[in-house]
Formats: structure tokens, C-alpha cells, sequence
């Protein structure tokens, strides 16, 4: 199995430019999970999606982001306008339920570096 | 004050010294995690547990709930065993995954 599959696995932009980053997850689990990694703040969940659909989006900064999982093997999360206060580490994980509403571990794939200049 | 709190923030030790790492969290939870971030930035989840104890090699996880502490102890520590120590709960809405992490504790361990 190749894990969670993030790309790009680093990115450098400037100011005001739209990011997309990509997530594929592990293939059978049917919930992902977008985190952001800053020294300042450590990690936190932006959003996650189950069966597809958002869950809780209550970590979505603002506006500028978007989340999106139009099918079980693919999700991407936008930054429109890029600003440098976003620069940090981006981690999608996913997981699958363990039944009877208990949850599994998080698997988390590589990261992607996002710099905003 | 953090939902979740770890202690100490920053461990050095020896190679083969016994290592605790602690969490505490002040919300009802319906597990909690521990995950290691290597030096590569890289995640793994090392455990994830509700009551009990877990044992996994040489790491071992223990949580009290009553208490609302967790803690993480490795034995025979070694150089490799260097990296970001990262304790995340999971509160007890039904049926919502979300983690809420502590800010980690960063072991290393000298040969």
C-alpha cells in the first residue's frame, strides 16, 4: 500500500497567487483529514470529510480557504488568495471506522511545505 | 489554558534511560492518541487508546481517565527514538474524528 499521497511536496508562491494542494488517501479508508503545522500553533485540523462529505470545517481559517473531496480517492485544499501568514505545513491523514461508531488510527501522508513569499 | 497540555516540552536523556512523556487534557474525550513526528517531519501514530494500558515494543501508553492523564513511557531508549512526541484527543461528540493536539514534546537521546 503507498500510504497517503500528498502533492506537491513543497511549494513556493508569492503573495496573492491561488495554492492547490492534493491528497490521495489510502484506498478503503473513507475518512480525510487536512491539518496545518506552524511553529507558533503546532497541528491543527482545518477540516475533515467523511463519505465524501465535510464533517466539521470549523479549523477553516477564513473565506480564503476552500476543502474540497469530490470522490473517495481524491481531495484538495485551495488557498485563494495566498497570503504569507499561511506558510506552514499542510498534512492530509485518513482513517476507517472501526464499527459500532468507533474510529480508527490516522494515517498521515508526507506533507506539503507551502512558502508564501 | 490548552485543552491539551505536555510535559516536558523539550527531553534529553541518555541512550538506555527510561522515558516518560505526559498529557493532560481538561475535556471528556472518547480516545487519545499518541503520534511520533520524526526529524524528516513525517507522522506516525504510535497509539491510540481509551482506558488501560498499551504496549507496543518498547513503548508503552497508559491513560488514566479519571484523572484525564496520559503518558507515554519508552524503555531502553535509543538515538532513533528522537523525535516530536505529539499526545491528541478525541472528545466524546458521537460520532465527529476531530483531534485536538498538544503542542509535543521533543525527545533526544544522546549515544
Amino acid at each position: 500500500d503507498a500510504g497517503v499521497i500528498q502533492s506537491p511536496r513543497h511549494e513556493v508562491t508569492e503573495m496573492g497567487q491561488e495554492v492547490t494542494l492534493r491528497c490521495k488517501p489510502i484506498s478503503g479508508h473513507n475518512s480525510l483529514f487536512w491539518y496545518r503545522q506552524t511553529m507558533m500553533r503546532g497541528l491543527e485540523l482545518l477540516i475533515y470529510f467523511n463519505n465524501n462529505v465535510p464533517i466539521d470545517d470549523s479549523g477553516m481559517p477564513e473565506d480564503r480557504f476552500s476543502a474540497k473531496m469530490p470522490n473517495a480517492s481524491f481531495s484538495t485544499l485551495k488557498i485563494q488568495p495566498s497570503e504569507p501568514r499561511d506558510s506552514a505545513v499542510y498534512f492530509c491523514a485518513s482513517s476507517f471506522p472501526a464499527g459500532g461508531g468507533a474510529y480508527n488510527e490516522q494515517f498521515f501522508g508526507p506533507g506539503t511545505r507551502l512558502t508564501v513569499l | 489554558k490548552n485543552e491539551v497540555e505536555q510535559s516536558p516540552q523539550n527531553l534529553t536523556a541518555q541512550e538506555g534511560e527510561f522515558i516518560t512523556i505526559n498529557c493532560s487534557y481538561s475535556v471528556g474525550i472518547s480516545a487519545l492518541h499518541w503520534l511520533q513526528q520524526h526529524p524528516g517531519g513525517g507522522i506516525v501514530s504510535l497509539f491510540m487508546l481509551s482506558s488501560g494500558k498499551k504496549k507496543h515494543g518498547r513503548l508503552i501508553a497508559t491513560i488514566n481517565i479519571q484523572e484525564k492523564h496520559s503518558s507515554l513511557h519508552i524503555t531502553a531508549s535509543h538515538p532513533r527514538d528522537s523525535a516530536v512526541y505529539i499526545c491528541a484527543v478525541r472528545t466524546s461528540n458521537f460520532g465527529n474524528e476531530k483531534l485536538t493536539f498538544g503542542t509535543g514534546t521533543r525527545l533526544t537521546i544522546i549515544p
